[in-house]
């Protein structure tokens, strides 16, 4: 079974600091990654996914993500993080088992970036 | 949240009954898919629907049904089999059933019962 996993639940930044948080898969075949934001109340935001090519992938609000095939590793990065990345995070890959276009998400990692 | 909306934006539910969730697009996706999530769980899928007509259990279908008669509509009918359904319910779509589309999420509807 596809799986993805989130090793810390919290991760605390300084703003202007660079920001990493860690996402690692189990899959068989492909691994097709995605990250997704959330803000409180609200719903998943889709920031960026791998597919193929390049193993930096760049998204929105200056976030990139590192795929790393030997470690199994899709972390997320910002050079600069800001006080309004403050939020939820979550990793996801796709399921290709039983058909079907589905995701498996990460337990989340709650991101906070203070002054 | 682009073009799904979800309603309402709170539903409250006395225990023993069946409640309805919207879910609505106009991105013309094919694929849509319901979403349970519970704190420290991730999302988790109840059930999903790659076509008008079709539609397949997820990870966590019982207690729950669909309907998908329209392109446009995935509602949610939470019945009073499912033990524990206070959560925030997600729903989303994407293009097609190619593996590389990207799903797109609503805003959520938080359900409580009292």
């Amino acid at each position: 079974a596809q799986s993805v996993a989130q090793p810390e639940d919290q991760v605390n930044v300084a703003e202007g600091n660079p920001l990493t948080v860690k996402c690692t898969y189990s899959v068989s075949g492909n691994p097709y990654l995605f990250w997704y934001v959330q803000y409180p109340n609200r719903g998943l935001q889709f920031l960026l996914k791998y597919i193929t090519g390049d193993n930096l992938v760049k998204g929105s609000y200056g976030f990139e993500a590192e795929f790393n095939k030997s470690q199994t590793s899709f972390h997320l990065k910002k050079p600069s993080a800001l006080v309004s990345d403050s939020a939820l995070y979550f990793c996801a890959v796709r399921d290709l088992t039983g058909g079907g276009n589905k995701l498996t998400f990460g337990t989340g990692t709650q991101l906070k970036v203070e002054l | 949240d682009g073009g799904i909306t979800q309603s309402p934006k709170y539903l409250f539910r006395k225990e023993g009954q069946n409640v309805t969730l919207s879910c609505e697009q106009n991105l013309n996706h094919d694929a849509m898919y319901w979403y349970r999530q519970d704190p420290g769980q991730g999302l988790r899928l109840i059930y999903y629907s790659q076509i008008v007509n079709d539609f397949q259990k997820g990870d966590i279908a019982e207690g729950y049904s669909v309907s998908r008669e329209k392109k446009e509509s995935f509602p949610l009918t939470v019945t009073s089999a499912q033990k524990n359904p206070t959560a925030f319910y997600l729903c989303a779509s994407s293009l097609g059933q190619v593996s590389t589309d990207t799903q797109y999420f609503g805003p959520g509807t938080r359900l409580t019962v009292l």
